[in-house]
């Protein structure tokens, strides 16, 4: 079985202050790992992606994740918020090696305050 | 220029119509995907095809159907059997079903 789980449905942070946002997975299999972000009725856009190579991944926009194979946990951060950034979040885990199957997380929305 | 088309950006329909959302790549990606996206509920995948001519049921197929006639073509409609298809429907594609996905703009369906 494969599941992802958000850990908050909502994040506030104050401009140039850092970001946090929570995911943790399980996997049957050896996971990829991706986030997203979805500006509001938009698409959604890959911000960084794992798949076995280096456990720090850094993505687009100063964002990073780090995947933690002993905590089944890929949170995302990144050093300094920008009101840009306010958006939804998504975390997904893919299975490489077994059904394959995708699975989305139910978001996290960050909220930038000035 | 590369990437995914979503047609239109918002449809409206009354209630017992059938209505077809348009979802075009010019990725050359083999799978190709349809969410649906409700408020506070993430996204839940309709159907995904893995090969043209080729598609499977997601975690909510039942009232919706699909087909894959084209590579890059990979229609959704909506049918009066959908019991509440007000939503925000999101088109994607990806190289191979475990590598990450391209998202379309999305396409608002409101039905009265």
């Amino acid at each position: 079985a494969q599941s992802v789980t958000q850990l908050d449905s909502h994040v506030s942070v104050s401009e140039g202050t850092p970001v946090l946002l929570r995911c943790n997975y399980s996997s049957s299999y050896s996971p990829s790992l991706f986030w997203y972000v979805q500006h509001p009725n938009k698409g959604l856009q890959l911000l960084l992606k794992y798949t076995s190579a280096a456990t720090l991944v850094k993505g687009i926009n100063g964002f990073e994740a780090e995947f933690k194979k002993s905590e089944t946990s890929f949170h995302l951060t990144k050093p300094s918020a920008h009101m840009s950034d306010a958006a939804e979040y998504f975390c997904v885990v893919s299975d490489r090696e077994g059904y394959q199957k995708v699975t989305f997380g139910t978001g996290t929305k960050l909220q930038v305050i000035p | 220029d590369g990437g995914i088309t979503q047609s239109p950006k918002y449809l409206f329909r009354k209630e017992g119509q059938n209505v077809t959302l348009s979802c075009e790549q010019n990725l050359n990606h083999d799978a190709m995907y349809w969410y649906r996206q409700d408020p506070g509920q993430g996204l839940r995948l309709i159907y995904y095809s893995q090969i043209v001519n080729d598609f499977q049921k997601g975690d909510i197929a039942e009232g919706y159907s699909v087909s894959r006639e084209k590579k890059e073509s990979f229609p959704l409609t909506v049918t009066s059997a959908q019991k509440n298809p007000t939503a925000f429907y999101l088109c994607a594609s990806a190289l191979g079903v475990a590598n990450e996905q391209y998202f379309g703009p999305g396409t608002r369906l409101t039905v009265t």
